[in-house]
């Protein structure tokens, strides 16, 4: 099956700094990505879709300019938290669009990174 | 914008039995995708089955088997000879058949922490 994968697993960082997240597709191209958050016990919220070539689009709430996605190939997408805070401690994963139609095609989970700010 | 509804925390069953999860949801759209994924304690989101909504039949996968009720917006996820390794978080996820622009991200229910008793 498709394999998506995500570095760190889990990282630890003073506030105030910044973390990139690198979700990668390991054996398939996706021009789609998504990025999820999950609190703890909580379900997951979708953040935002990164587009291969073209700017992400994120959901509501969800502030662009602290999460800076960049979807720069068809393998690599990454979310940098900018200037983390301790409320930005979570679960982020990610999922990639497995290739063909958006009709049959699934989505493929990564194994999350958990973000601790101190 | 859509919902999903999973009205069950938790849900225990003894080993060998069979549990049924619920799911509701809502939406305007007449055509989208359904899904059961199931979250071990690993964080590993892993797709268990997925359906679609202009199928009539319902979707099988092995153990899995799901009763779609379109007119009463119900996926509920039946688990036959339930296994100790069935043990996990499991969400229900909504798909809209648009693509970009977000739109076919899922949307989670809150979960149902299955319990399997030995």
């Amino acid at each position: 099956g498709a394999v998506v994968s995500q570095h760190p697993s889990r990282v630890i960082c003073k506030s105030g700094t910044s973390v990139k997240i690198e979700c990668r597709s390991l054996d398939f191209q996706a021009t789609t990505m998504f990025w999820y958050r999950q609190f703890p016990k909580q379900s997951l919220m979708l953040m935002a879709t990164s587009n291969e070539g073209s700017k992400a689009t994120y959901e509501q709430g969800v502030e662009k300019d602290k999460f800076l996605i960049n979807h720069a190939s068809l393998t690599l997408s990454t979310l940098t938290v900018t200037s983390a805070h301790p409320e930005d401690s979570s679960f982020y994963i990610c999922s990639a669009r497995s290739p063909g139609t958006s009709v049959n095609n699934t989505q493929y989970f990564g194994p999350g990174t958990r973000l601790t700010v101190l | 914008a859509q919902t999903v509804t999973q009205s069950q925390p938790e849900m225990s069953v003894q080993e060998a039995e069979t549990v049924t999860l619920s799911c509701t949801y809502d939406t305007s759209e007449s055509d989208y995708y359904l899904f059961w994924y199931k979250q071990p304690p690993s964080r590993q989101m892993i797709l268990v089955i997925r359906q679609e909504a202009y199928k009539q039949q319902n979707a099988t996968e092995n153990r899995f088997s799901v009763n779609f009720q379109k007119a009463a917006k119900s996926f509920s996820l039946k688990i036959s000879d339930s296994q100790l390794g069935d043990a996990a978080m499991y969400f229900c996820a909504y798909r809209s058949p648009y693509s970009g622009g977000g739109a076919d991200g899922l949307t989670f229910g809150k979960g149902t922490h299955l319990i399997i008793q030995p």
